[in-house]
């Protein structure tokens, strides 16, 4: 099956810094991948999707790569706040359901 | 939109009993997921529903979880007996599809085995 290793575990960062979480992949017919927020005490909560067409994707403070090739994506958040602490998981998916990773948790300081 | 609804939010029970988790997922989506998320193990899907037919339930860890969706609007999910290692937060999600469409979590049923 699908094996997804995200790094790094933890990430502490100023405001207004630059965080970077990475993902790795196995199943080089992967597709979709998906990133997800979750805050204390709710559901991961879906932030910002590509799919394998697609080299990079933007959505105001928040951007997604992805590396075909190497099998490797990651998130990028630009202009850290306080409320973007929380813990981030990649996920991953080809012709069936998601495989997750076990997730960063971002701390971000005032 | 009400989103993706669960219910407890908290159980805690003894061993030995059975445990009954809840689940209404978002209106014209026809597909349903159970995960389960701990420390040492993330996220773990347990099984999902197309149309309402279980599709894949290899990741139930045993014969004594069993999950049931008799209607689009509402599924359960069944621990018989209970066991202080099923303690874990319990969260059901939802999609328009079961292939690369975005999920939909609930908020989640914590729960305690004592």
């Amino acid at each position: 099956g699908e094996n997804v290793e995200q790094h790094p575990s933890t990430l502490s960062v100023q405001e207004g810094d630059s965080a970077v979480i990475k993902c790795t992949y196995s199943d080089s017919a992967s597709n979709y991948f998906p990133w997800y927020k979750q805050e204390l005490g709710k559901g991961p909560q879906l932030i910002i999707d590509i799919r394998s067409n697609v080299g990079e994707k933007k959505d105001q403070r928040i951007a997604v790569t992805l590396n075909k090739t190497a099998k490797h994506f990651s998130l990028h958040i630009t202009e850290t706040q306080p409320e973007d602490s929380a813990v981030y998981f990649c996920a991953v998916s080809g012709y069936s359901t998601l495989t997750f990773g076990k997730g960063t948790m971002l701390l971000v300081s005032p | 939109d009400a989103g993706v609804i669960q219910s407890p939010r908290h159980e805690v029970t003894e061993m030995g009993q059975e445990v009954t988790l809840r689940c209404k997922p978002i209106s014209g989506h026809n597909s349903l997921f159970w995960y389960r998320q701990t420390m040492m193990r993330g996220l773990e899907l347990l099984i999902y529903f197309n149309n309402n037919v279980p599709i894949d339930d290899s990741g139930m860890p045993e014969d004594r979880f069993s999950a049931k969706m008799p209607n689009a609007s509402f599924s359960t999910l069944k621990i018989q007996p209970s066991e202080p290692r099923d303690s874990a937060v319990y969260f059901c999600a939802s999609s328009r599809d079961s292939d690369n469409s975005p999920l939909h979590f609930g908020n989640g049923t914590r729960l305690t085995v004592t």
